[in-house]
């Protein structure tokens, strides 16, 4: 199956310090690219979906002016938790989409476990 | 609006044994996907099985099947031959087909396998 990677795999930060997490698909093309958050035992709940060179779309409660998404290639995009605080600390998980993909299967990078200070 | 329900929070079973786990949905798309995936404690998600809602046979992966009744709109997992390393989260998720076909998850069931 295709790869995603995600980095860093974890990180510690100060509250008010932005993190920027990078989300990569190592042998496809990802037309599109979703960001997830899950909270320690629950699920994963949709934050944004991104397409490659246009502006991402949020879910519904997620600040976008605090998760900045940037999906400027078909194999990388960027979350970036601007000013965070403890309340942000989560797991972060990305996943991708190719446009090839016979049946719509996202392929989910490793995650990221953020923890604000 | 589309909705995954996953009611059994917790679960266990005897190595060996066959075990199956709950998900309905609630969808009005006509066409949809449904999806399992395992999360062990590394948290990595881990693809298990999918069944598209017009596939006329039930879907099966190795030890994997899909119960799919799809009047009932049900799709529940069934693992044959319970291992220790099944043990895990299991997240049932939804996604239409077409558009950017984004998936919403179920709130997961624990599974725990016993020796």
């Amino acid at each position: 199956g295709a790869v995603v990677s995600q980095h860093p795999s974890w990180v510690i930060c100060k509250s008010g310090t932005s993190v920027k997490i990078e989300c990569r698909s190592l042998d496809f093309q990802a037309t599109t690219m979703f960001w997830y958050r899950q909270f320690p035992k629950q699920s994963l709940m949709l934050m944004a979906t991104s397409n490659e060179g246009s502006k991402a779309t949020y879910e519904q409660g997620v600040e976008k002016d605090k998760f900045l998404i940037n999906h400027a290639s078909l194999t990388l995009s960027t979350l970036t938790v601007t000013s965070a605080h403890p309340e942000d600390s989560s797991f972060y998980i990305c996943s991708a989409r190719g446009g090839g993909v016979g049946y719509n299967e996202q392929f989910f990078g490793p995650g990221t476990r953020l923890t604000v200070l | 609006a589309q909705k995954i329900t996953q009611t059994q929070p917790g679960m266990f079973v005897q190595e060996k044994e066959a075990v199956t786990l709950d998900c309905t949905y609630d969808t009005s798309d006509p066409s949809y996907g449904l999806f399992w995936y395992k999360q062990p404690s590394s948290g990595e998600m881990i693809f298990l099985i999918y069944q598209g809602s017009y596939d006329q046979q039930n879907a099966t992966e190795g030890r994997y099947s899909l119960n799919f009744q799809k009047a009932r709109k049900s799709a529940n997992l069934v693992i044959s031959a319970s291992q220790l390393g099944d043990s895990a989260m299991y997240f049932c998720a939804m996604s239409s087909l077409g558009g950017y076909n984004k998936l919403i998850f179920g709130a997961g069931t624990r599974l725990a396998v016993h020796p």
